[in-house]
């Protein structure tokens, strides 16, 4: 079972204040993603990325950065915090199966309160 | 852009009672998958499946691409199926982009 490992696991930011989210995967999985999930809602794409080095936009990119140093590590980081940006954020990665299936595994989430 | 829309947006059922979960996207997905979100917030995948039928346990995934739909049959419910089911498509091939449907948040009582 892939393992994908978020921290922390909750925190509080004040509005305007730098927020970094990490995650780490150990399968050595090319893609890694974060979702932002709002209370009553489904996942949106925030960013992704499918190699170290390189970060692609996802949905809804404005207001987050990400940063994949290494194939394992995947940050997203909130540069201005805003009371908007309150949600629960998962990160996932993904492999590529002999069919081009693929499956997500998810890591088990950062709760963010902004204040 | 991919729209996807699920249904119902909430269900309650006896334990023991079948369960049909319907997901439909408004362009043609390359990529489907049926997720499961535990009370706590854990999700996982349920199933691959971009077309045809797949099973596994109590759980049977149904997709048919030219109608855009696919279902999530359950099976003789259990508590345990209690929390949120949420369909997500990619129709971009090599690109991994899943957008995820609201969801259908199934609480089943004993």
């Amino acid at each position: 079972e892939a393992a994908v490992t978020q921290s922390p696991r909750s925190k509080v930011a004040v509005t305007g204040g730098k927020v970094t989210l990490s995650c780490h995967q150990t399968n050595n999985h090319d893609y890694m993603y974060w979702y932002r999930q709002d209370t009553g809602h489904g996942l949106r794409l925030i960013h992704y990325s499918y190699v170290a080095d390189s970060t692609e936009k996802g949905d809804i990119p404005d207001g987050y950065k990400a940063s994949r140093p290494s194939q394992e590590n995947f940050s997203l980081i909130l540069e201005l915090a805003s009371l908007s940006q309150t949600a629960v954020y998962f990160c996932a990665s993904s492999d590529l199966g002999p069919r081009g299936a693929e499956t997500l595994y998810f890591g088990s989430g950062t709760r963010l309160t902004v204040l | 852009g991919q729209q996807v829309q699920q249904s119902p947006a909430s269900l309650v059922l006896q334990e023991g009672e079948n369960a049909e979960l319907q997901c439909n996207f408004s362009s043609t997905a390359t990529r489907l998958q049926w997720f499961y979100q535990h009370p706590g917030g854990r999700l996982v995948s349920l199933f691959y499946n971009p077309s045809g039928t797949k099973h596994t346990g109590r759980l049977t995934s149904t997709t048919v691409t030219n109608e855009r739909r696919s279902s999530l049959h359950i099976s003789s419910s259990q508590t345990t199926d209690s929390g949120t089911y949420f369909c997500a498509i990619d129709r971009r091939s090599g690109n991994y982009k899943y957008v995820f449907g609201a969801g259908t948040r199934l609480k089943v009582i004993a």
